[in-house]
């Protein structure tokens, strides 16, 4: 079966400071990926998608970054936090193929930055 | 891309009460998906409507699309505690199916 995994649950990062959150995804390949953001008591924001190894698609401009270096691995990254980058970050995937996109969602990283 | 506004943004109910949350679009929609979330919790996929007017039921959860194509609906009936969390409908748009979803509907349900 399929799961999702990612990592760390919560994280206080500093101003300034660099960011990098990962997710991994196993029992699948070529999955569709992505990044959502959700701040306190929001919607989901759609961040990135990644439809293939290297292929990242950024949908709002912002201070982050997001890499795939495998084909089910996502990788969310920062140079330096922003106090507006805090929030519950949700990596997720749904299958390459038309007709059955339901999403699964990992169990997501709260940041807070001070 | 494609957007769905979701209302009410909150709902408080007494337990036992019905609850209603509802997802429009100014677009024809090629179909929808339902997700909850709990407090502190990811979303969890609950369902998807792909036809016009089509109705799916799951226990005390029903779920519409309508004949349009442009709005659905979620409905509890004689809610209980564990309906407590946050409801997001999700419309898929580009044609890398990219989930995008509603504000979502919070839900408190007072016992």
């Amino acid at each position: 079966s399929q799961t999702i995994h990612q990592w760390p649950a919560t994280l206080v990062q500093p101003v300034g400071s660099p960011l990098s959150l990962e997710c991994t995804v196993e029992g699948t390949s070529n999955p569709n990926l992505y990044w959502y953001r959700q701040a306190a008591g929001r919607g989901l924001q759609l961040l990135f998608y990644s439809v293939g190894i290297g292929q990242i698609s950024s949908e709002v401009p912002q201070n982050l970054s997001a890499s795939r270096p495998q084909d089910r691995q996502f990788i969310l990254s920062s140079k330096k936090l922003l106090l507006s980058d805090s929030g519950f970050y949700l990596c997720a995937w749904s299958p390459d193929r038309a007709g059955n996109t339901e999403a699964f969602f990992g169990q997501g990283t709260r940041l807070t930055v001070v | 891309g494609q957007q769905v506004m979701q209302i009410p943004q909150y709902q408080h109910v007494q337990e036992g009460e019905d609850f209603t949350t509802y997802c429009n679009s100014s677009t024809t929609l090629s179909n929808i998906q339902w997700y909850k979330q709990r407090p502190g919790g990811h979303p969890v996929f609950l369902i998807q409507l792909v036809k016009s007017g089509e109705v799916k039921k799951q226990k005390r959860l029903t779920f519409q699309f309508g004949e349009a194509k442009k709005n659905s609906s979620l409905h509890i009936t004689a809610t209980q505690t564990t309906d407590v969390g946050t409801y997001f409908c999700a419309i898929l748009s580009g044609g890398s199916y990219i989930p995008t979803f509603g504000r979502g509907t919070s839900l408190i349900v007072h016992p």
